[in-house]
């Protein structure tokens, strides 16, 4: 079966300091995959978005960025964090071609200082 | 663009009592719909998926959805909530390859 994993689950960061949120997905091969961002009462805003190895997809141009330097592997960074980057931080997969059907993982939740 | 309403933010039933969420989408075609749901601090689970077929979808944990396709609604219900329902629920779209919308959630409360 299929599993996907985050870490770390929980962040503290001061404001201008880099992040490396990491990704990964076992048992599925070439998946989609997903970088959501969730504020509360803003449901779910989709950042990034892989269909390969090195091919992103960026949805909301921000200080933030993502990278795919292995099929199941999929990384959210940033050089200098705002403020404004606190917040829930959602991965998902599917299944390589249609129908979209999304799996998510456990989250990280994020707090800029 | 696909996009989803959830009119209804938080919702507080007693345990027991039947529950509704509901959901309106807006889309051209056909859409892919979606029922998810988040306890707190973690992941969204899938409670069940509409792609095609028979209208009224069965999922998890004892939950249905119906689509209809005049009033754009795809509809969450169960018969018989538990406290253990309590948590966030999403609507979402699908319209084509790759791309999901989600509904901005809506927060079920249940009262013993």
């Amino acid at each position: 079966s299929q599993t996907i994993h985050q870490w770390p689950a929980t962040l503290v960061q001061p404001v201008g300091s880099p992040l490396s949120l990491e990704c990964t997905v076992e048992g599925t091969s070439n998946p989609n995959l997903y970088w959501y961002r969730q504020a509360a009462g803003r449901g779910l805003q989709l950042l990034f978005y892989s269909v390969g190895i090195g091919q992103i997809s960026s949805e909301v141009p921000q200080n933030l960025s993502a990278s795919r330097p292995q099929d199941r592997q999929f990384i959210l960074s940033s050089k200098k964090l705002l403020l404004s980057d606190s917040g829930f931080y959602l991965c998902a997969w599917s299944s390589e071609g249609g129908p979209e059907t999304q799996y998510f993982g456990p989250g990280t939740r994020l707090l800029v200082l | 663009a696909q996009s989803v309403t959830q009119p209804d933010i938080h919702i507080t039933v007693s345990e027991g009592a039947s529950l509704e969420l509901r959901c309106n989408y807006s889309y051209g075609a056909t859409p892919y719909l979606f029922w998810y749901v988040q306890s707190p601090g973690q992941g969204l689970q899938l409670l069940l998926k509409y792609f095609s077929g028979d209208t009224l979808v069965q999922g998890i944990k004892g939950f249905e959805a119906e689509f209809k396709r005049s009033q754009s609604s795809f509809n969450l219900r169960k018969p018989s909530v538990h406290w253990s329902d309590a948590a966030e629920y999403f609507c979402a779209v699908g319209a084509g390859y790759q791309k999901v919308t989600f509904g901005i959630g809506t927060k079920l409360q249940v009262i013993p």
